[in-house]
């Protein structure tokens, strides 16, 4: 079976950092990959990792680690506009046939 | 582009009514996807298509159908409404080849099964 596991809540104040990890266990790993959606919308594509380490897309990073089945997804900088949910997801093909994390609710306060 | 479109935005159904999601993309995408979402919880994949003629089941299959005769068109059928049917269903594309990792997700369709 599949299972991610990500913390369902997380708060943080305007302009700080953020983390939200995500471990997993599963079969055919291709790579992990972020999406956000805010609340009514679709989700979006933030970032995918396929070998181990950072990678950084302006405010946002995310990290991987295979041998440890874990990842992160770091956002500086906080906005309002952060103010989202964030899903973690494992691809069992290159970056599609995605199995998602329950999900982590941000709320960023001023 | 117009992206990734669904239609309806909403429904109401009956329990074992049936009826047609339908999910189309303009993008040229091999790769098409369901995916339904309860509320407060992740996606999960119900069916997936690699290209025309060709679909396989995903994590949560029963009680719907899909077809694939056209690259750009993936509709989803429910064949006999049930509550626990009651959802965001959204439809995904992406390119389907090893250095293409970014799917696109519709604008969802909300579901209420009565």
């Amino acid at each position: 079976g599949q299972s991610l596991e990500q913390p369902s809540e997380v708060t943080a104040v305007e302009g700080a950092i953020v983390q939200i990890n995500c471990t997993y266990q599963t079969s055919g790993f291709y790579g992990l990959s972020w999406y956000q959606q805010h609340d009514g919308g679709a989700p979006t594509f933030l970032s995918y990792n396929a070998l181990d380490g950072l990678e950084e897309t302006g405010r946002f990073s995310s990290f991987l680690s295979r041998s440890d089945s874990y990842g992160y997804l770091l956002l500086q900088e906080l906005q309002m506009k952060d103010s989202a949910s964030y899903f973690c997801a494992v691809g069992r093909r290159a970056g599609n046939m995605l199995t998602f994390g329950g999900g982590t609710r941000l709320m960023v306060k001023p | 582009n117009a992206g990734v479109t669904q239609t309806p935005k909403f429904q109401v159904l009956k329990t074992g009514q049936s009826m047609t999601l339908q999910c189309a993309q303009d993008m040229n995408h091999e790769y098409m996807s369901w995916y339904r979402q309860d509320p407060g919880m992740g996606l999960r994949l119900i069916h997936y298509s690699v290209g025309a003629g060709i679909t396989d089941q995903g994590e949560v299959p029963n009680g719907y159908n899909v077809s694939r005769s056209t690259t750009e068109d993936f509709p989803l059928r429910l064949l006999s409404a049930a509550p626990s049917q009651t959802s965001v269903y959204f439809c995904a594309s992406s390119y389907d080849d090893s250095s293409s990792y970014e799917q696109y997700f519709g604008p969802g369709t909300r579901l209420t099964v009565t």
